[in-house]
């Protein structure tokens, strides 16, 4: 079935790079996508990028695709403490269907100051 | 441009009791619906997803039910809860089978 990975905690200090990883098991995704979800509130699509593409870059920032390793990152430059939140990786199903998305359990980015 | 709202944003209830989740959506017409628990340590769990009106798909089997009465309104359900439906319960939307779009969450406590 589906599954993605990615790891519960990371600590930066602010002013530097985060990079969140996220694995997918799901090779013909169309879709992958970061979510960020702030303190009691719900979940804001930060960033998507499409399965044929390998980097998307939106101001701070960039998402990496490696379709062969099924391997996603989100790199958040010059980190904030604005930036600290739970960062969800999803992927959209095979095939296009209305099931909705699968989700990681999500990461915790903690800013050190 | 399209809304989202679900409420209450807070409950605290007592096992046996029943429960109505309710979610809304503005600015769009036939769109699909989602309700989603978070529990903590277990990301995202898909409850039930919606086409269209009075169509509706369980994912979990549990004592939770999903209706859906019109095109935008979604509602959650129960006819007694248990302490395991404690969680964070966010309702979310999309044109079809790409990005969803959520709510600001409804947190249910129960005791």
């Amino acid at each position: 079935g589906e599954d993605v990975e990615q790891s519960l905690f990371l600590s930066v200090r602010e002013g530097d790079s985060s990079v969140i990883n996220c694995t997918y098991t799901d090779s013909s995704s169309t879709y992958l996508y970061w979510y960020k979800q702030e303190p009691g509130a719900g979940l804001q699509l930060l960033t998507y990028i499409f399965s044929n593409m390998d980097m998307k870059q939106d101001q701070r920032l960039t998402v990496l695709l490696n379709k062969k390793d099924k391997h996603l990152s989100l790199r958040i430059a010059d980190t904030q403490t604005g930036d600290s939140a739970i960062y969800f990786c999803a992927e959209s199903h095979s095939g296009g269907g209305a099931d909705g998305l699968t989700f990681g359990k999500g990461t915790h980015l903690i800013i050190q100051p | 441009s399209q809304t989202i709202h679900q409420w209450p944003a807070t409950l605290v209830q007592p096992v046996g009791s029943p429960l109505s989740l309710e979610c809304t959506v503005e600015g769009t017409s036939n769109p699909n619906l989602y309700w989603y628990r978070q529990a903590a340590g277990r990301g995202l769990q898909l409850l039930f997803y919606s086409v269209g009106i009075g169509q509706i798909s369980s994912e979990v089997p549990q004592n939770l039910s999903a209706s859906r009465p019109q095109d935008r309104q979604f509602i959650l359900s129960s006819k007694k809860l248990l302490l395991s439906d404690s969680g964070f319960y966010l309702c979310a939307w999309s044109r079809g089978s790409g990005e969803l779009f959520f709510g600001e969450g409804s947190r249910l406590t129960v005791l």
